[in-house]
């Protein structure tokens, strides 16, 4: 079946733009993440969404950033006044949920910021 | 203290040798652990999870857990150079999954 994906892969935006970052996870998963990775760095856990639970927003690095899952789907990842250090690889992944943790990823979206 | 630990590496090791990779976490609640590989520029893919104490084997993969140590290991035998990525250790608590910073593994023809 279909993997998670994500749109775009690449984004070029110019400082103090906003950006939207888009992910489609497979289908019937109900857990929901999104990561970042800057060059050469481990995952940096931004946002957890669980079915139709308050999202675990604890690893939003500022007020900038922000994300929504529609009908516990497609999930947005909102990057507003964007900064040079937003610069990285934004990866989301799904999993089935309901005690079944295992991740899957996406293939990420690359944001520069010049 | 960092929630979950790796040795960053470089590890080297040659062709058909055994790789060990270590992962130890702080959180004594954690009750899910898995390992994921990452190719330089692609995203990771999960190779194994375990959840009892103990050994489980996939192939040429074992992962081991002793929850009394906090500690995770991964066994990788008969290594191949395709096996050379970076290897994330994944640890899942109360909430969300936390993942170490990787080692990233090298294996010399």
């Amino acid at each position: 079946g279909a993997g998670v994906s994500q749109s775009p892969s690449n984004k070029v935006t110019e400082k103090g733009k906003d950006v939207e970052l888009r992910c489609d996870p497979i289908s019937g998963h109900t857990a929901l993440y999104w990561y970042r990775q800057s060059l050469g760095q481990g995952l940096e856990f931004l946002i957890y969404f669980q079915g139709n639970s308050a999202p675990d927003k604890s690893g939003l690095p500022s007020d900038r950033f922000s994300a929504e899952r529609t009908g516990g789907s497609v999930s947005t990842l909102t990057i507003q006044r964007t900064q040079q250090e937003d610069s990285a690889v934004y990866l989301c992944a799904s999993s089935p949920g309901r005690s079944v943790y295992e991740q899957y990823f996406g293939p990420g979206t690359r944001l520069t910021v010049t | 203290q960092k929630e979950v630990e790796q040795n960053s590496g470089p590890l080297s090791v040659p062709e058909g040798a055994i790789a060990s990779l270590n992962c130890t976490y702080s959180d004594r609640g954690s009750q899910s652990f898995f390992w994921y590989r990452q190719y330089s520029g692609k995203s990771p893919e999960l190779i194994m999870s375990i959840y009892s104490n103990g050994d489980k084997e996939d192939g040429r993969f074992t992962a081991q857990l002793n929850k009394a140590s906090q500690y995770v290991s991964l066994l990788i035998r008969d290594s191949q150079p395709s096996d050379s990525a970076t290897y994330l250790c994944a640890v899942k608590a109360a909430g969300d999954m936390r993942f170490g910073a990787g080692t990233r593994l090298t294996v010399k023809p």
